[in-house]
């Protein structure tokens, strides 16, 4: 399986600032995801970064939120802009293994809080 | 759309119980199935998959059957220890759509 990493692994931001996350991966890979896990719950798909093209957003998440950048197939970002407190969560960025429609694999999370 | 009911938590059992996490699932076409965990402070990672019907699934001494006529892929496990203490996700992904859909997490503690 790939070896991901995501920086930072976790911080605390001022409401209304921005953060952007990084996603590296140690291998070319074709599907990369960002995911929400808000505090207590199950992770929530945010959108696909798409390498060459925009990001494809999930009902309820929108570009100027969230921005999603994939200049490369090994490394995305994710930006969290005007942040509120309901922002806090841990975001992930995964993978997809060998062959559609079978696993992703994870990176270790970015845990946001929002004062 | 695509669908994962899993059993709600949170589960406290002794070292060496049975444990039984049940997950049925919803799906226009015919999906893999997986099991993730996640371990206190700790990112998430793939338990066990099942990619078609009546396929077993198995790991760590965790396993799960694929029921295709009862749409579940229930986890199990024959003797747990407290270091299976965890968050675990029932997820499935549609083999015609590469989303993961995931269950709501149940969560489980062991105690010595």
């Amino acid at each position: 399986s790939a070896v991901i990493s995501q920086k930072p692994s976790r911080d605390i931001c001022q409401r209304g600032t921005s953060l952007t996350i990084q996603c590296q991966v140690d291998s070319q890979v074709t599907m990369m995801f960002w995911y929400r896990q808000q505090p207590g719950q199950s992770l929530t798909l945010i959108a696909t970064a798409n390498q060459g093209s925009e990001a494809t957003y999930e009902s309820g998440f929108v570009i100027d939120k969230f921005p999603i950048s994939r200049p490369n197939l090994t490394f995305s970002t994710l930006t969290v802009s005007n942040m509120s407190p309901e922002d806090s969560s841990i975001y992930l960025c995964s993978v997809e293994g060998r062959r559609r429609g079978h696993e992703q694999f994870f990176g270790p999370g970015t845990r946001l809080t929002v004062l | 759309g695509n669908s994962v009911t899993q059993m709600e938590g949170p589960v406290t059992l002794s070292e060496e119980a049975f444990l039984t996490i049940n997950c049925t699932y919803t799906a226009t076409g015919y999906p893999s199935l997986f099991w993730y965990v996640q371990y206190p402070g700790e990112g998430l990672q793939l338990l066990l998959k099942a990619t078609k019907a009546d396929d077993k699934g198995s790991n760590k001494g965790f396993e799960a059957t694929y029921r295709k006529e009862t749409t579940s892929f229930h986890l199990e496990k024959g003797s747990v220890q407290v270091s299976d203490s965890a968050v675990y996700f029932c997820a499935l992904s549609d083999r015609g759509d590469y989303k993961l859909s995931f269950g709501a997490g149940t969560t489980v503690t062991v105690r010595a």
